[in-house]
Order: C-alpha cells, then structure tokens, then sequence
C-alpha cells in the first residue's frame, strides 16, 4: 500500500459528460502529481502542485483542469469528455519537489462510451 | 525534452533465473534521477529502485539492482533469482533535478515462467 488513494477506481461515463476524479496525497506529503496512461500515448505528465501551488503543467488538455485543497488533497476535472480520454489516471505525491521518488496510488480507470 | 527508450517490449525468464532489462535516455542535463517502477496486473505502479545521476555506486534493493552508465546514458535493472511474483510491466523514468515531472519509457512486459 502506497498510501496514496485515489477514488474512485472506476468510472463509467459518456461523451460530452464531466467527471472529477479525487487523490489524497500520503501523510506529510506535499506535492502532487497526475498522470494520464492510455495504451497509444503511455505514461504522461498531466500537473503537478505543491502545497496548494500550481507548479508544473504537461501534456494536460485545455477541457481538464486541477487543484490542490487546504487539506493537501487534489481533484482533477475533466470535462467535455471524449472517447480518446478514456485512460487510466494516476495521482503520485511526493515529501516535496526535490530528491525524494513519487509514490502512485492505484490509478483511477475512465471508460467513455 | 527528455526521452526514455525501452527497446524490449517483452521479456521472458525462468523462476530463479536472472533477466536484465534496458534502459536508455536522451538528457543534456547533468544531475537528474533515474527509476524502475512496477505495474503488476493490478496496475499499481510499484517504486522497484531509485538511482541518483552524481552517485557513481550502482542501486541495489534485494533482488534488484542496477547497472548506471552515465556516459552512455543506459540504466539498466537486472532482477536475479526472478519469481512468479515478478511477472509485470516494467516502467524506466527520468526526473531532471531541476524538474518535477517524471518521463517514463513505454514499458517492457516481463513474463516468468515456472
């Protein structure tokens, strides 16, 4: 157990539609990370954010946005949904921005039909 | 930009044998990060080992090490005494030390048979 959780695990929706995916981030944890993984493009940067702050941004379409709460936890919104968005999300976090490795919850799997 | 190329989509190995698995990337940077992360059937990505540009020491965690060459740019993770357990997707990242975001390769699909 990573100690990251993401909810939810599945999500089933259509186009057009717009969902919110959630992460809390492990205990003492300050920065995250979202990553987007689809069997075409595999493994890429979305966002990342540092107690609160906006820090770094990706490959992240302009219909998906994010942020990072008070409590350290991270929503990431994506909407005007299209097929090509169906992927497996992840959320990382890490103690800061530095040295230490990021360590994945267990990803949240978006299905558009 | 950086780039991670894995040029082994699939490996295979016997239980208790010993499988290497490539890695190697494109950088101008000089201090950076380099990883080996673990996507089992149950898609959790799993931190196997963490290798720092400036130390010239290879990584070892257990059964995993590494083998770092900064001058040809290859990081390579060799698992010995492998088993069944280690059937997964493997992940080589790169972090710059400078960035945030971690560059991964398309993966090397590693099979064990018994």
């Amino acid at each position: 157990d990573s100690g990251v959780t993401q909810t939810p695990k599945h999500l089933i929706t259509a186009t057009g539609q717009r969902v919110t995916l959630r992460c809390s981030p492990r205990s003492g944890d300050l920065s995250v990370y979202w990553y987007q993984q689809s069997l075409d493009q595999g493994l890429q940067f979305l966002i990342h954010y540092y107690n609160g702050e906006e820090r770094a941004k990706g490959n992240i379409l302009e219909r998906f946005s994010a942020q990072q709460f008070p409590d350290l936890h991270s929503e990431l919104n994506l909407s005007s949904l299209e097929l090509g968005d169906s992927a497996l999300y992840f959320c990382a976090s890490s103690v800061d921005e530095g040295r230490w490795p990021q360590h994945f919850g267990d990803g949240t799997r978006l299905s558009i039909l | 930009a950086q780039t991670v190329t894995q040029s082994q989509p699939e490996m295979s190995v016997q239980e208790a044998e010993t499988v290497t698995l490539s890695c190697t990337y494109d950088t101008s940077e000089s201090d950076y990060y380099l990883f080996w992360y673990k996507q089992p059937p149950s898609r959790q990505m799993i931190l196997v080992i963490r290798q720092e540009a400036y130390k010239q020491q290879n990584a070892t965690e257990n059964r995993f090490s590494v083998n770092f060459q900064k001058a040809a740019k290859s990081f390579s993770l060799k698992i010995s005494d492998s088993q069944l357990g280690d059937a997964a997707m493997y992940f080589c990242a790169y972090r710059r030390n400078s960035g945030y975001e971690l560059n991964f390769g398309k993966g090397t699909s590693l099979l064990v048979t018994p």
